[in-house]
């Protein structure tokens, strides 16, 4: 089953300016990740942050995480054509180590 | 360090035909998860090993879906017969330890 909830579902900005995705989810975890698909790709790790922890910066990204809300959000500084892709968060609240997935946010970047 | 493989990428079938699918971990991890990706949609998990033991297969479709892992490493993943509502990317995932999965590039199944 699906838990967390991606927002906007497509988003369209110009090389340069910042890109901003929300998540939101219904239930307690142990961590949250977000991960970046490229077209007809798998799904790349890109940074997690733990329930305990309120923000996260990995090179151009930062990621906040408001338990009190269940959300969080991605932001890609500075975006380039490359960032093109789809951006999915995934939660961690299980013994089992399984990932519940968002629908994803699809991000393109215009030159 | 080598990825997790997939084979094959794309493959194309007529509906109530069979298929199969391959995955090869990334070496010494011992969870492997197949997920299915409807276009569109976040990955939805079909089954988890523990090396060679089911962890979770509640979202299987056991009447037509079949997974293995007999050896702990590889994993085949089957569809038999396939419908039209199969239609989807299936990746493979892997872990070691800690929470983060490692993906295969996955492959494209159309049922026509």
């Amino acid at each position: 089953s699906q838990q967390g909830e991606e927002d906007p579902q497509a988003l369209s900005i110009q090389e340069g300016e910042n890109a901003t995705m929300n998540c939101s989810y219904k239930t307690s975890i142990n961590n949250l990740q977000w991960y970046r698909q490229n077209s007809g790709r798998g799904l790349v790790h890109l940074i997690l942050i733990r329930s305990n922890e309120r923000e996260k910066h990995s090179g151009r990204l930062r990621v906040t995480l408001d338990t009190s809300k269940k959300s969080s959000s991605l932001l890609i500084t500075a975006s380039r054509a490359a960032d093109t892709a789809s951006y999915f968060c995934a939660t961690d609240g299980d013994s089992n180590y399984q990932l519940i997935w968002g629908a994803g946010t699809k991000l393109i970047i215009k030159p | 360090e080598a990825g997790v493989a997939q084979s094959p990428r794309y493959k194309i079938i007529e509906k109530r035909q069979s298929v199969a699918f391959w995955c090869n971990p990334i070496s010494g991890h011992a969870t492997l998860y197949w997920y299915q990706q409807i276009l569109g949609q976040g990955p939805k998990l079909l089954i988890q090993f523990q090396n060679n033991g089911v962890v979770d297969d509640s979202q299987l479709p056991k009447d037509r879906f079949s997974a293995e892992r007999l050896k702990g490493v590889d994993s085949t993943l089957k569809i038999q017969p396939a419908k039209l509502e199969d239609s989807a990317v299936y990746l493979c995932a892997s872990r070691e330890a800690g929470t983060i999965q490692y993906f295969g590039a996955g492959t494209r199944l159309s049922v026509l």
